[in-house]
């Protein structure tokens, strides 16, 4: 089964820190995906990427920033922490071919600023 | 943008029973419709997928779809108390590269 590791698994940030989400993939996946979970809200897509070098804008973007330096490599990054983005971020990728459309997601990273 | 809704937002169970969960979506030209599974403190899974009017089965799940009401539901047949999770609706754009995910039905299967 494809595998997706979030690192940090846990971090507490203070309000206008600089905070680096990362994300691996072992299974040459194209697309990879970021997203935060809020109770209520379910999974909201801030950034996504097909190809390394290249990003795209999800539906909440703002204050966030992302960076795709190779197939297996993806960064979420929050330049100026607030405390309204504390929540639970969610790396995903995307399968094809046997797989079809799936997305494998990583097991979470949770983000608390203070 | 895509809307997308579950309902109901919890649901507790008894053992063995049939449980039907429910997913709207707001656009009729979306291609997939997936339901994930979500554990506490885990990332989603992903269970059954569907694309086309009509229904589909896998093991003890079974996902209707109707495109003319933008409806789609899941049925568990003879729940488990492993199945307490909360269920994702996600609905991907053309091309399969954009997937909306409503909020989640919290399900608590009582053994």
């Amino acid at each position: 089964e494809a595998a997706v590791t979030q690192s940090p698994r846990s971090k507490v940030a203070v309000t206008g820190g600089k905070v680096t989400l990362s994300c691996h993939q072992t299974n040459n996946h194209d697309y990879m995906y970021w997203y935060r979970q809020d109770t209520g809200h379910g999974l909201r897509l801030i950034h996504y990427s097909y190809v390394a070098d290249s990003t795209e804008k999800g539906d909440i973007p703002d204050g966030y920033k992302a960076s795709r330096p190779s197939q297996e490599n993806f960064s979420l990054i929050l330049e100026l922490a607030s405390l309204s983005q504390t929540a639970v971020y969610f790396c995903a990728s995307r399968g094809q071919g046997g797989s079809g459309n799936t997305l494998y997601f990583g097991e979470g990273s949770r983000l608390i600023v203070v | 943008q895509e809307k997308v809704q579950q309902s109901p937002e919890s649901l507790i169970v008894p053992e063995g029973a049939m449980v039907s969960l429910n997913c709207s979506f707001s656009d009729s030209a979306s291609q997939s419709i997936w339901w994930y599974q979500q554990h506490p403190g885990k990332g989603p899974k992903a269970l059954i997928s569907i694309f086309s009017n009509g229904n589909k089965k896998e093991g003890r799940l079974t996902v209707y779809l109707n495109r003319a009401s933008l409806h789609v539901s899941l049925h568990i047949k003879d729940s488990q108390p492993s199945d307490s999770a909360v269920y994702l609706c996600a609905v991907s754009n053309t091309g399969n590269y954009k997937y909306v995910f409503g909020a989640g039905t919290r399900l608590k299967v009582i053994a």
